[in-house]
């Protein structure tokens, strides 16, 4: 089973549209990232958050992690062709153990022109 | 500031073939490091991670292994390579604390012919 479920695992729009992706678990963690990958590369950090109701701001994306530290969203505002990678969030210290990143299946972005 | 190098970039290997990754960092010291596997660009599968020289943790039963000669070298091996071992691997370091970031190389797509 997978510890931590992204949602959706693709999603295809145009370019100044709106979107979020979740990251959902049933585990409390102590911290989670969030990272976004492309082709060919490793992916590169993005966010952490460690607070139940956290909001951070990065320019157009929001992280939001939620009260009970068992999930945690990523809102684009108009979204832009450089959007594109795969999203991807990770959690450590579940459950008061590992502080090893659990990584999910990730969300495919890609934003058209 | 600390860099993170893996290489090869591609390498394709014949079944059977042996194999050897090999990760550097530069510019910090006594990481923890990782080898993470990632399929058909979707999450991240920790292989192995290690604590420190000589310290290896394995995650998932395999056919391969990992070596810390150094403490910033990271080196991923098999003796025997199958087709199910064809994927894109990466190398991570942190620093040992819940939420610390994981840094990553650009990793190695390895087909297995």
């Amino acid at each position: 089973t997978q510890l931590l479920e992204q949602s959706p695992q693709f999603l295809s729009i145009q370019e100044g549209e709106n979107l979020t992706v979740y990251c959902n678990s049933s585990s409390v963690f102590s911290s989670l990232q969030w990272y976004r990958q492309e082709p060919g590369e490793g992916p590169v950090l993005l966010v952490t958050v460690v607070t139940g109701g956290e909001v951070k701001k990065l320019k157009r994306l929001t992280f939001q992690f939620g009260d009970a530290r068992k999930d945690s969203s990523l809102h684009i505002t108009a979204a832009q062709t450089g959007d594109t990678g795969l999203y991807l969030c990770a959690g450590s210290g579940a459950s008061g153990g590992s502080y090893i990143p659990t990584f999910g299946r990730g969300t495919s972005l890609i934003v058209h022109p | 500031s600390q860099t993170i190098h893996q290489w090869p970039a591609t390498l394709v290997q014949p079944v059977g073939s042996p194999l050897s990754l090999e990760c550097t960092v530069e510019g910090t010291s006594n990481p923890n490091l990782y080898w993470y596997r990632q399929a058909a660009g979707r999450g991240l599968q920790l292989l192995f991670y290690s604590v420190g020289i000589g310290q290896i943790s394995s995650e998932v039963p395999q056919n391969l292994s990992a070596s810390r000669p150094q403490d910033r070298q990271f080196i991923l091996s098999s003796k025997k390579l199958l087709l199910s071992d064809s994927g894109f691997y990466l190398c991570a370091w942190s620093v040992i604390r819940v939420g610390s970031p994981l840094h990553f190389g650009n990793g190695t797509r390895l087909t297995v012919t």
